[in-house]
């Protein structure tokens, strides 16, 4: 299977709360990360959490991980329309710390 | 300055063309990456330099051939492609000190179009 999981597709209402999940398999992860993409454009870093931490909040993301059951969330508080993006989930272990991509999960909010 | 710029934005090229991608960073940082999307899927790693040097090579067929001329410059020298190559060429950079808040800045992508 994939290092890196991530349901494809998620759809909320405008104002919404979204909640989009990633698990990952390699226990000796250290950093996970999550990245948007807009469409034809590059990927933007949003925010990254060390694997010690189970929170990080950054404004209107909320970073949850469950080391345990290596689940990693991203929950987006009163979502607009200019979020709907690709969001990919990404681990990075030791060494090179190059992230290693989940397939992404694409947002659309709608009205 | 926090940007990583690639040009051309569009590249459409036949079999034949030999063409080159360009990526540009003024961040000091001393690791580039070039990265391979192809729709709906997630960056696939082709190349690393960390400090001028090609470090990680995943596999890439010859027909790709990047070049670091120097710590803000990275290129990526196209000859012979075939359509599978079709793809949004993405390239990145970021520190290189062994730690995991190494985190990369994307340029925007290449979008290329082999015919």
């Amino acid at each position: 299977g994939e290092d890196v999981e991530q349901s494809l597709f998620l759809s909320v209402r405008e104002g919404d709360s979204s909640v989009i999940n990633c698990t990952y398999t390699d226990s000796s992860s250290t950093y996970l990360y999550w990245y948007k993409q807009e469409p034809g454009a590059g990927l933007q870093l949003l925010t990254y959490i060390f694997s010690n931490m189970d929170m990080k909040q950054d404004q209107r993301l909320t970073v949850l991980l469950n080391k345990k059951d290596k689940h990693l969330s991203l929950r987006i508080a009163d979502t607009q329309t200019g979020d709907s993006a690709i969001y990919f989930c990404a681990e990075s272990t030791g060494g090179s710390y190059i992230p290693t991509f989940g397939r992404g999960t694409s947002l659309i909010v709608h009205p | 300055d926090t940007e990583v710029t690639q040009t051309p934005k569009h590249l459409v090229m036949g079999m034949t063309n030999k063409k080159s991608l360009k990526c540009e960073q003024h961040m000091g940082h001393r690791a580039m990456y070039w990265y391979k999307q192809k729709a709906k899927k997630p960056p696939e790693l082709m190349f690393v330099y960390s400090y001028e040097k090609l470090s990680i090579n995943e596999s890439v067929p010859s027909r790709f051939s990047p070049e670091c001329p120097n710590s803000s410059l990275l290129n990526l020298h196209l000859h012979a492609l075939q359509p599978e190559d079709s793809a949004l060429y993405l390239c990145a950079s970021s520190h290189w000190t062994g730690q995991g808040t190494d985190t990369q800045y994307f340029g925007p992508g290449t979008r290329l179009t082999v015919l």
